[in-house]
């Protein structure tokens, strides 16, 4: 598609539920990446694929957190017993290349996904 | 990480009037981009700088990249309502780096 899709647009969970959240990046674009954005307006970089492969997950937390971009399926990012800190809107990006200066680098993002844990 | 410190951190102008907002970085970035988020949505680009020293326009809006590449700003001409938002300014080396964010208000 022309636009990043991201489902669902909220989510809430319980203490130490598990929650799944989708994204599809726009077609043709090769990497996909999810940004983790917190009450104060913070944004936190957390994984970031090449197609299926990941590319970068130095900001992913080392437990509960998962992604996963498998061809011809929307990638997902996954969090096994969810705690009160995850809650946060989670945004998908996506860009054609990476690396270097050029506009095929350009991000652009989802409408996001709302997650509250209670 | 990357820290960019971003001002102010928020903003109340009158409809017409000029803004200004800035952001500066320890660290060097290769593109500075500047993006605009509104309520319940995901960050839109406005502009994306890729040189040095660079400036760069999309109608009202105008953003340069310092020429140490650790610093931009970003100019708003004769605001209008509809430029209430939250700016965000960005470093990209592979993923992003954001700055804190600067909320904009615009009286009419």
């Amino acid at each position: 598609g022309e636009e990043v899709a991201q489902t669902p647009k909220h989510l809430v969970r319980g203490e130490g539920q598990k929650a799944k959240l989708y994204c599809a990046p726009i077609k043709g674009h090769s990497y996909v990446f999810w940004y983790q954005q917190v009450l104060k307006n913070e944004f936190k970089f957390l994984i970031s694929f090449q197609n299926e492969n990941v590319f970068d997950e130095t900001g992913m937390p080392k437990e509960r957190f998962s992604a996963k971009c498998l061809p011809n399926s929307p990638c997902s990012l996954e969090i096994q017993a969810t705690k009160l800190e995850d809650s946060a809107v989670y945004f998908c990006a996506s860009s054609q290349s990476i690396g270097g200066t050029s506009s095929y680098n350009e991000q652009f993002f989802g409408p996001g996904t709302r997650l509250t844990v209670l | 990480g990357q820290q960019l410190n971003q001002s102010p951190q928020s903003m109340f102008i009158q409809e017409g009037e000029d803004v200004s907002m800035n952001c500066t970085s320890s660290s060097i970035f290769n593109t500075w981009l500047w993006y605009k988020q509104e309520p319940g949505e995901g960050p839109v680009l406005l502009i994306a700088l890729y040189k040095a020293g660079e400036l760069t326009s999309n109608g009202r809006l105008t953003a340069q990249f310092g020429i140490t590449r650790k610093d931009s700003f970003l100019n708003i001409s004769a605001s209008i309502p509809s430029d209430v938002g939250i700016y965000f300014c960005a470093g990209q080396l592979n993923n992003l780096f954001f700055g804190t964010g600067t909320r904009l208000t615009v009286i009419p």
